[in-house]
């Protein structure tokens, strides 16, 4: 069965503090993300990545940085936590086969910044 | 750019059926897909058309029509279960891995 597990399901943090927000994949995928999801906004692209080491940018990068040394997992690291940064993390995975992109979600992180 | 629309909130019975639409503007199309989220969950996917027409997977079908730019996931029999939201998508242009994600819709079903 596909799993995608978040280290953490809520987290309350305050301003400054660095955040790590780990996420873990067991399905050998090459493709991980990490999306933001605030009521209204939908589900933003924060950072991709396509294999170890690798990463893109996404649509809402400011603030945030990634890791990605094994492949199984993915990193997103907030360097200095700001109210605005409260919010869901998502992260996601999915290989490339047969013209279709699944993407399978963690559960998610509830992020708190006091 | 790329976009898509969706009606924000849907509202039926148990029972009924609803149609939820979605429209989309992209340059290179790679097939639209639709997630399910329930109210604290993650999003999970529920279907993908690349081709025109419908697509049935027991009580959901989604249909696409590509001249129009169009598809739209259609729940039959209604249960209140199938309270969520509902998200379309579409791989980007020029980089089909990663997702263009509609707002999405909120599904109420009432008794």
């Amino acid at each position: 069965d596909v799993k995608v597990t978040q280290s953490s399901r809520y987290l309350v943090k305050r301003t400054g503090e660095k955040v790590f927000l780990e996420c873990v994949q067991d399905m050998d995928h090459e493709n991980m993300f990490w999306y933001r999801q605030d009521p209204g906004l939908g589900l933003r692209l924060i950072y991709f990545s396509y294999d170890v080491k690798m990463k893109e940018k996404g649509d809402i990068p400011e603030g945030y940085s990634v890791s990605r040394e094994k492949k199984e997992r993915f990193s997103l690291i907030l360097e200095s936590a700001s109210t605005n940064q409260t919010s869901m993390y998502l992260c996601a995975s999915s290989s490339p086969g047969g013209g279709i992109e699944t993407q399978y979600f963690g559960p998610g992180t509830r992020l708190l910044v006091l | 750019g790329q976009s898509l629309e969706q009606p924000s909130e849907v509202t039926a019975v148990e029972g009924a059926i609803v149609q939820i639409n979605c429209t989309y503007q992209t340059s290179g199309f790679y097939g639209l897909s639709w997630y399910q989220q329930h109210d604290g969950g993650a999003p999970t996917f529920l279907s993908y058309n690349a081709l025109d027409g419908l697509e049935e997977t027991g009580r959901f079908s989604s249909f696409l029509s590509r001249s129009d730019s169009y598809g739209y996931l259609l729940l039959q029999e209604l249960q209140m279960k199938d309270s969520a939201s509902y998200f379309c998508a579409v791989p980007r242009a020029g980089n089909n891995r990663k997702l263009i994600w509609g707002l999405g819709t909120s599904l109420a079903v009432n008794p």
